[in-house]
């Protein structure tokens, strides 16, 4: 597609259940990243993928998070046990490889609205 | 010290007024320098990029200090559609580093 396809938009779950997000990068992108946003808040860096390189995960917040991407392309964000301080909106953002300047910066998606109940 | 600072702002400022947000960074060899806009319960899209030259994009000029390690985003003649949080963000390029993003500056423009 022409964008970066995040899905679900939205997503309410009990607390204690799982959940995985996916997130669909821009065709040809092969740097991805995950973050979150908690309402008025600022983007939380959670995890970034790069190629083939093994994937810089500093900044999950627990092991109940881990991400995965398939083929240099899906990323599938999973949560387990989700607790109520994990609502948040979760977005996805790709871009062409990291190493080279490149005016277009980042492209994200419109996000998973995540809500723990 | 954070990797990328920003003022959190709010400035409230009316419109046509000129409006100036600086960044500060704290990796000298940052490579690639943006500012993005983010509307409320929508995701951040790029606004401009910023280069060594700096760069203007109608009533936007974006500025880079590499001596001082900041980026500075100016709107003039500001309109109510300004009204967002400008977030400053910075790429190293290389080594493995991943691109940082700023807590961003709220912006409210006035009638």
């Amino acid at each position: 597609g022409a964008g970066v396809s995040q899905s679900p938009s939205n997503k309410v779950t009990e607390k204690g259940k799982d959940v995985e997000l996916r997130c669909d990068p821009i065709s040809g992108h092969t740097a991805l990243y995950w973050y979150r946003q908690s309402l008025g808040q600022g983007l939380e860096f959670l995890i970034y993928f790069q190629g083939n390189s093994a994937p810089d995960k500093s900044g999950l917040p627990s092991d109940r998070f881990s991400a995965e991407r398939t083929g240099g392309s899906v990323s599938t964000l999973t949560i387990q046990r989700t607790q109520q301080e994990d609502s948040a909106v979760y977005l996805c953002a790709s871009s062409r490889s990291q190493g080279i300047r490149h005016p277009e910066g980042y492209t994200f998606g419109s996000g998973t609205r995540l809500t723990v109940v | 010290r954070k990797e990328v600072e920003q003022d959190p702002g709010p400035f409230n400022v009316p419109e046509g007024a000129t409006v100036a947000f600086n960044c500060t960074y704290s990796n000298s060899a940052s490579q690639s320098f943006f500012w993005y806009r983010q509307d409320c319960r929508k995701e951040p899209k790029l606004l401009m990029s910023v280069y060594s030259s700096g760069n203007e994009d109608g009533r936007f000029t974006a500025q880079l200090n590499r001596a001082s390690q900041y980026i500075s985003l100016l709107i003039r003649d500001s309109k109510l559609s300004d009204s967002a949080t400008y977030l400053c963000v910075v790429n190293p390029g290389t080594g493995g580093f991943k691109t940082i993003f700023g807590a961003g500056t709220r912006l409210f423009v006035k009638a």
